[in-house]
């Protein structure tokens, strides 16, 4: 069975620029997530869907980020005017539904200089 | 301030020896999951221990959770070198995402 795939696995910007990570879950898994976990810290919850749906999106820097599901398939996480701030791993996963184990995938490693 | 959190920034032991990294978490949970993380890779789960349980095992794997405390801990016995990672606990809060602390680093030396 694959698991959650992530594009691209690193990426370095400036400041100002923009990026958008892409995201295909594992098959059948309606719930994806997305988290940040700078470096030294553990993944904190950036936004999350049920198919389509966003079902949370309050941690999400709403003036520069952006998510999508089009399909309730994959994903995609798009920051606009990147901050040296933004520097993390961005890691992409999904689940069968809230409280069941969540697979993550690789995750993308992005610095902004 | 942290919903979750391990205790210790970092352990390190001997191949061999036993481990156990502990966790406190300050809100009312449906289930606590266990998770490791290797360089370069994602978090993958080890044990999820509901609120109505006190112990799970899996393999090398002890988990226990004490909800009067608000705590929890992972245990890991005849430790290898490959057990070398961060160890993340997450809570469930029901119907919500999960929610992880700021993690445990051990390494196993030979």
């Amino acid at each position: 069975e694959a698991g959650v795939t992530q594009s691209p696995r690193y990426a370095v910007l400036q400041e100002g620029q923009a990026v958008s990570f892409w995201c295909d879950p594992i098959s059948g898994h309606d719930t994806l997530y997305w988290y940040q976990q700078p470096r030294d810290q553990g993944p904190q919850l950036l936004v999350y869907f049920r198919d389509e749906a966003v079902i949370d999106n309050s941690q999400l820097p709403s003036d520069r980020f952006s998510a999508v599901r089009p399909k309730g398939t994959n994903s995609t996480l798009k920051i606009q005017s990147a901050k040296q701030g933004d520097t993390a791993t961005y890691l992409c996963a999904s689940s069968q539904g809230v409280g069941t184990e969540v697979f993550f995938g690789k995750g993308t490693r992005l610095t902004v200089v | 301030s942290q919903l979750a959190e391990e205790n210790l920034w970092a352990l390190s032991v001997h191949e061999g020896e036993s481990v156990t990294v502990n966790c406190s978490y300050k809100t009312s949970i449906t289930a606590l999951q266990w998770y490791r993380q290797k360089s370069g890779e994602g978090p993958a789960q080890l044990i999820l221990i509901r609120s109505n349980e006190r112990e799970k095992r899996n393999g090398r794997l002890r988990a226990t959770l004490d909800t009067s405390s608000q705590s929890s801990s992972l245990s890991i016995t005849a430790t290898r070198c490959e057990d070398t990672a961060v160890y993340f606990c997450a809570t469930d809060q029901g119907g919500r995402a999960l929610i992880f602390g700021t993690g445990t680093t051990v390494s196993v030396s030979p």
